[in-house]
């Protein structure tokens, strides 16, 4: 099973300004998924990371706001973009190794903005 | 389209009681099918899953889940909860189109009582 390291767990930002949450994997993976779980709520996905190409974002989800970095097959960063309080959620990182096998997570982190 | 429904928002169970969490899926071709539980301030932890085969599954911590084809159903099950169950669990449905897509239930807050 993959390990995935999330950084940071938590941080409280200010309205207006930008995050940069890391994933680094265990092991080598093609695709990186990040999601979003607003509070009390299921998990959304954001975007797929593909390594050497663009992400692909999900319906409601624009680059401007939620750029994506897949620079290596074990590694993503994804940025919270102009921060409001409306962003308050946990995000996670997400791999899986084939079609039949579960997805695994991050540990999350948990952003609140003020 | 693809869909799991966690009907129970919350379910109390005294310890050492059986517990059941329902999840009832819609998906086009195959189910695949999973399980996960997220404890407080940490990501989501992979439980079980149903791919194909026997219709009861296995899984960690003593948790089996139920595949009924008919019924479109995959409950969660455990003959002996313990205080130490209590969490929240999510359901989830791997999209047999796209297998990028996992779609996850609204999530059931298990409480298991001394």
């Amino acid at each position: 099973s993959a390990v995935i390291s999330q950084k940071p767990s938590r941080d409280i930002c200010q309205r207006g300004t930008s995050l940069t949450i890391q994933c680094q994997v265990d092991s080598q993976v093609t695709m990186m998924f990040w999601y979003r779980q607003q509070p009390g709520q299921s998990l959304t996905l954001i975007a797929t990371a593909n390594q050497g190409s663009e992400a692909t974002y999900e319906s409601g989800f624009v680059i401007d706001k939620f750029p994506i970095s897949r620079p290596n097959l074990t590694f993503s960063t994804l940025t919270v973009s102009n921060m409001s309080p409306e962003d308050s959620s946990i995000y996670l990182c997400s791999v899986y190794e084939n079609w039949n096998t579960e997805a695994f997570f991050g540990q999350g982190t948990r952003l609140t903005v003020v | 389209a693809q869909s799991v429904a966690q009907p129970e928002d919350q379910v109390n169970v005294a310890e050492g009681n059986p517990l059941t969490v329902k999840c009832t899926y819609s998906v086009s071709g195959n189910p695949y099918l999973f399980w996960y539980v997220q404890y407080p301030n940490r990501g989501l932890q992979f439980l079980l899953k149903y791919i194909t085969g026997d219709n009861l599954v296995k899984g960690s911590y003593g948790f089996e889940a139920e595949f009924n084809k008919s019924q479109t159903s995959f409950h969660l099950k455990k003959p002996s909860a313990l205080v130490s169950d209590s969490a929240l669990y999510f359901c989830a449905v791997r999209d047999g189109d796209n297998f990028n897509k996992f779609y996850f239930g609204s999530g059931t807050k298990l409480n298991v009582k001394p």
